[in-house]
């Protein structure tokens, strides 16, 4: 079980926005920021948000935010090369370690 | 451009250990405020943090592989290192190198990954 929890899978259709969660607690997303990381057919990740910053390259329609202790990346205007699995990280205080969220999958229809 | 490449043997048999070498080029692994850790990702599944390295020779474990795990680092070689012990066929998985900045509250990330490599646990 991950320590951070995403939904398992998410579609959307071209056009649309779509907002993919990520939620921890006090000691890990309520205290730190958060990477959002970009996985197309099991390629290496690629990072699309950090905190919410986007990396160079990466289209302005990724946007990040956080409430308390869940994070959120937003996709406005869903594309078809957005399909991928979507995974979340931060630090953990309480046990020293990076967690990271199960991965969402997302479709576009 | 940093790039960060994995190496080392693709099949390792059971209750051996698993070693893996990260060479890191286009950047110093020496620079202050970044991690080099590895992350894995068993076939069908999501990514699982092993562990990370600060240049000093600082490390952070996964708790789960703390007991199996040492990271060590080479800066003359600008190269850091994964040794998995008395592994099994659940240690079968993509193994990525990549770096993390330092995490603050408004920085935690891994900003450059390796492209990864298979390592199958079998006889």
């Amino acid at each position: 079980q991950s320590a951070l929890t995403q939904e398992a899978s998410v579609s959307g259709t071209v056009g649309q926005k779509v907002t993919l969660s990520c939620t921890g607690n006090s000691n890990n997303i309520g205290s730190y920021a958060v990477g959002w990381y970009q996985q197309i057919s099991h390629g290496a990740p690629k990072t699309v948000m950090f905190g919410n910053s986007l990396p160079s390259g990466i289209p302005d329609r990724f946007s990040g935010s956080k409430s308390g202790t869940t994070a959120s990346l937003t996709i406005s205007g869903l594309q078809p090369e957005d399909e991928a699995d979507y995974y979340c990280s931060t630090w953990d205080y309480s046990v020293s370690a990076v967690v990271f969220g199960g991965g969402t999958k997302l479709t576009v229809l | 451009q940093l790039q960060l490449q994995e190496s080392g043997p693709g099949l390792v048999k059971p209750s051996e250990t698993l070693s893996l070498t990260c060479t890191v080029s286009g950047g110093s692994i020496s620079s202050s405020n970044y991690y080099w850790g590895w992350i894995r990702q068993p076939p069908g599944k999501g990514l699982e943090w092993i562990g990370s390295i600060y240049y000093s020779g600082s490390t952070y474990y996964n708790p789960s592989l703390k007991s199996r795990v040492t990271i060590s680092v080479n800066t003359s070689k600008n190269q850091f290192s994964l040794k998995l012990s008395s592994v099994t066929a659940a240690d079968t998985a993509v193994y990525y190198c990549a770096r993390r900045v330092a995490c603050s509250t408004t920085r935690c990330y891994f900003d450059y990954w390796g492209q990864g490599t298979l390592v199958t646990v079998s006889s």
